[in-house]
């Protein structure tokens, strides 16, 4: 099974901050790494499908970029609504679809 | 407008049964996979269980298998998690999702969650 890691887990930023999220898998995918996000109380919601690619409705200041075993979420220009956790998974192959453990990102 | 939906958390206790149910609506149901994830209470996402899209094909996380069982009815546009032998660490929001071969197997939509308590 693949296991997903995420740094750093938690992090404090400013609005208008550049805001980087690394996630590491446990063995090479091509492709299939997705991006959520999830406010308190809330269901999580995609941002980011097979690494790279902009789920509809969701803001350009949001990107995803990587190969292989490391990928990277990027917010350009962090917003008062972005502060939520962030979380990597991989749909690679057949289930288990695992997630990564999270990355809190909270106002400074 | 494509909608989950679950029902059928609560409370149980150890050793018990639940039944949740998860309905679709807005989306020809039949297309898609489904999954269940949850989330115990301060914690991070767990994808436990997944149902192609003719219900044939099933896989589980090892913390589940065995105890549950997942199951969909296209008929009535719904997907079933059968939960045995419950035990506090079971305890959770239990998310239903689609996943969708247009986002690469991402899930791109997901029900508001129910919640499940194990307790004496």
């Amino acid at each position: 099974d693949i296991q997903m890691t995420q740094s750093p887990s938690s992090l404090s930023a400013s609005v208008g901050d550049r805001v980087t999220i690394t996630c590491r898998a446990s063995q090479s995918m091509s492709g299939y790494l997705n991006w959520y996000q999830q406010k308190p109380g809330k269901a999580p919601k995609l941002l980011i499908y097979a690494v790279s690619s902009l789920q509809s409705g969701v803001p350009s200041r949001f990107s995803g970029s990587g190969s292989g075993t490391e990928f990277t979420l990027t917010i350009s220009g962090l917003q008062a609504e972005d502060f939520a956790t962030y979380y990597c998974q991989q749909s690679f192959d057949t289930p288990p679809f695992t997630f990564g453990p999270g990355t809190k990102v909270d106002i400074k | 407008q494509e909608q989950l939906v679950e029902s059928g958390g609560g409370l149980v206790k150890p050793e018990g049964s639940l039944r949740l149910s998860c309905a679709a609506s807005g989306f020809t149901f039949s297309d898609y996979y489904m999954s269940w994830i949850r989330q115990p209470p301060g914690k991070g996402l767990e994808w436990i269980s997944y149902v192609g899209g003719s219900g044939k094909t099933k896989y589980y996380a090892d913390s589940v298998q065995g105890r549950f069982i997942v199951s969909r009815d296209n008929a009535k546009n719904s997907m079933y998690l059968q939960m045995n032998s419950l035990s506090v660490d079971d305890t959770a929001v239990y998310y239903c999702a689609r996943g969708s071969r247009a986002v690469d197997d991402a899930f791109d939509i997901w029900g508001h969650g129910t919640v499940v308590t194990v307790s004496s």
